[in-house]
């Protein structure tokens, strides 16, 4: 498997800050790198896809980058509404064996 | 428009076998693979395989291999998830997921609602 390194597992902000979610993958899955957030009794809802393409409906002030094996998400202005859990994935294992960061739980204080 | 249904919660006792359902409409269902993912409860996401409807080719994760069995039924467009001897570990929610094209990465695009499975005696 391709190993998914996401890092904090865990952070808190206040309204308005910016925060960043890291992603390392165990080898280079060029951009195949997506951005899931997932609140409380839901199903995963796509944020970035690409590593850096903001799905249709998504809020601008969330930014995906990077490419090879170092990702960023990136929240700007927060809002209470983005208390969540964040995960990445990746899709480039010829395997089709598609595996997950652990996922980072983001709190507004 | 696109979506996964997936059938309702389940509660079944260690032994039980149980074989749970993500009904697709609103695309192709055989030209686009569908994925299973399951969460513990408290716990983060797992991949535990992969199928393309239009002929069966199933892919599971090895740690997942021989614990259970993904088919689909073309007729009506449906992709299973289910267990033969059900163990309290098995409880946890299971999601459905279609994997988009190469244009988005091979994103998994649509998800189901999730289907909460509780084994316990």
């Amino acid at each position: 498997d391709i190993q998914m390194t996401q890092s904090p597992s865990s952070l808190s902000a206040s309204v308005g800050d910016r925060v960043t979610i890291t992603c390392r993958a165990s080898q280079s899955i060029s951009n195949f790198l997506h951005w899931y957030q997932q609140k409380p009794g839901k199903a995963p809802k796509v944020l970035i896809y690409g590593a850096s393409s903001l799905q249709s409906g998504v809020p601008s002030r969330f930014r995906g980058s990077g490419s090879g094996t170092d990702f960023t998400l990136t929240i700007t202005s927060l809002q209470p509404e983005d208390s969540a859990t964040y995960y990445c994935q990746q899709t480039y294992s010829s395997l089709l064996m598609y595996t997950f960061g652990q996922g980072t739980k983001l709190e507004i204080k | 428009e696109v979506q996964l249904v997936q059938s309702g919660a389940e509660v079944k006792k260690p032994g039980e076998s149980l074989k749970i359902s993500c009904k697709a409409s609103g695309y192709s269902f055989t030209n686009y693979w569908i994925g299973w993912v399951r969460q513990m409860p408290g716990k983060g996401l797992e991949w535990m395989g992969v199928i393309w409807p239009g002929d069966s080719d199933t892919r599971y994760r090895p740690s997942f291999q021989g614990q259970v069995t993904i088919s689909v039924d073309k007729s009506i467009s449906t992709a299973y998830l289910q267990w033969s001897s059900l163990k309290a570990s098995d409880t946890a929610i299971y999601y459905c997921a279609r994997r988009g094209d190469i244009p988005t990465y091979y994103l998994m695009d649509v998800w189901g609602q999730g289907t909460t499975v509780t084994v316990s005696s």
